[in-house]
């Protein structure tokens, strides 16, 4: 699996949108880009996934520059509740035989009132 | 999203025991299910794969006589921790994933402690 970089740590105010970025730049063609947030003392949560567009869905946006380099996660108004660590994982598509995800460090993102 | 259970959500056992942790999918049918482990403040970390009806494939420094896992239905999937000791306490986590799923959906952890 291609490796991942975010920053260890970020904070945002409640209400305003929250980007978390993601370097991959030795992405490969079959890889897609996948997001989770993982809440204290919960199991991760799924968020969001994209090969080359741009996605969204109730929880967030996901930017994918156009050489699929690196990657945006938004979370339009952030609220008290977004505090969580978010990883970025880049891996195959789900059925392929390579499905398992490896975690990295991720973001602690901690919202401010 | 769908839905993964683990039971129980939290254990408490003595040193040289043996504790099960499952794991259900509770509205789809999960070929493969995987096992992590988390200590405090760090990562998760895979330590297993199974495929229903197959043997485990365990991640290299997992002991597979240590950590027995049993895939034998669609929906249930069973971790046993077998003569554990307090270097064993931590966060287990399951994910399961399907034919009918467009993604991996992890398990609320069951927190370990031995004694």
């Amino acid at each position: 699996d291609a490796k991942t970089t975010q920053p260890t740590s970020m904070d945002c105010a409640e209400g305003r949108a929250a980007n978390l970025p993601c370097n991959h730049s030795t992405i490969s063609g079959n890889e897609y880009v996948y997001w989770y947030r993982q809440i204290h003392s919960q199991g991760p949560q799924y968020i969001i996934h994209g090969l080359k567009n741009n996605e969204t869905n109730e929880m967030a946006s996901l930017i994918i520059t156009e050489d699929r380099k690196s990657s945006t996660l938004i979370l339009p108004h952030a609220t008290l509740r977004d505090t969580a660590v978010y990883y970025c994982i880049v891996r195959p598509h789900l059925y392929s035989s390579a499905s398992k995800i490896i975690f990295g460090s991720g973001t602690r993102l901690s919202i401010r009132p | 999203g769908a839905v993964v259970s683990q039971h129980p959500s939290w254990v408490i056992c003595k040193s040289g025991t043996s504790v099960k942790i499952e794991c259900r999918s509770l509205d789809f049918q999960a070929t493969t299910m995987f096992w992590y482990r988390q200590f405090p403040k760090q990562s998760l970390m895979l330590m297993a794969t199974s495929n229903e009806g197959s043997k485990a494939t365990y991640e290299q420094g997992v002991e597979k006589d240590k950590f027995l896992i049993n895939h034998a239905s669609l929906t249930l999937s069973t971790l046993t921790v077998t003569s554990a000791h307090p270097e064993d306490s931590s966060f287990y986590i399951c994910s399961a994933t399907g034919q009918s799923t467009d993604t991996q959906y992890f398990g609320p952890g069951t927190r370990l402690t031995v004694l």
